[in-house]
């Protein structure tokens, strides 16, 4: 089946690790995102990239980094740089840019630092 | 940079009632995209308004695109439990970016 996947689905870390969620997607779609999202609140962008190898910062990329080494996978790493990483973290995907189509999300990972 | 502001942020309703929820954006968008998220969920398509002034319509939802390309509704008739969930609408230009959200509870 074609699709997103975010693994996993909770995640556990102590404070001062820095832990890296994976995002991985099987539809050929160029452009890929990671949002953040706090409860009760809307998503917000932490990055984005529109081609491998190729990545821009969103709102919130503060003590966050990410890598685009392949077409398929789009890895984000929370570092112990972000003073309140627990949240609920959303992938999407799109057929090129954004502006022409919609967003495929993946099932999102739940991380708390404690 | 671009914001969108969504409103309201909370809504109940008792079934069989209409529910609006109402996005702004402070700048010109090449589109407005729709989205639900179920209790626990992710986010979900519902539409894309592309054209100034568009209008569609899926069953019981009705969105539109406001002339200025900076505004937009999405509109549900005669609500049901099934329409629970957190209405995001999106402004897209080169990214995209959500409102906060709209959380509709719906009383049988």
């Amino acid at each position: 089946d074609g699709g997103i996947t975010q693994s996993p689905k909770y995640l556990f870390r102590k404070e001062g690790q820095n832990v890296t969620l994976s995002c991985e997607q099987n539809l050929n779609h160029d452009a890929m995102y990671w949002y953040r999202q706090d409860p009760g609140q809307g998503l917000r962008l932490i990055y984005y990239s529109q081609i491998v190898n190729d990545f821009q910062k969103g709102d919130i990329a503060e003590g966050y980094s990410v890598s685009r080494e392949k077409k398929e996978s789009f890895p984000l790493t929370v570092t112990s740089a972000q003073k309140n990483p627990t949240a609920f973290y959303l992938c999407a995907s799109s057929r090129r840019q954004i502006r022409d189509t919609e967003a495929f999300f993946g099932q999102g990972t739940r991380l708390t630092v404690v | 940079g671009q914001q969108v502001m969504q409103i309201p942020q909370y809504q109940h309703v008792q079934e069989g009632e209409d529910f609006t929820t109402y996005c702004n954006s402070s700048t010109t968008l090449s589109n407005i995209q729709w989205y639900k998220q179920r209790p626990g969920g992710h986010p979900v398509f519902l539409i894309q308004l592309v054209k100034s002034g568009e209008v569609k319509k899926q069953k019981r939802l009705t969105f539109q695109f406001g002339e200025a390309k900076k505004n937009s509704s999405l509109h549900i008739t005669a609500t049901q439990t099934t329409d629970v969930g957190t209405y995001f609408c999106a402004g897209v230009n080169n990214d995209m970016r959500f409102g906060a959200g709209t959380r509709l509870t719906v009383k049988p």
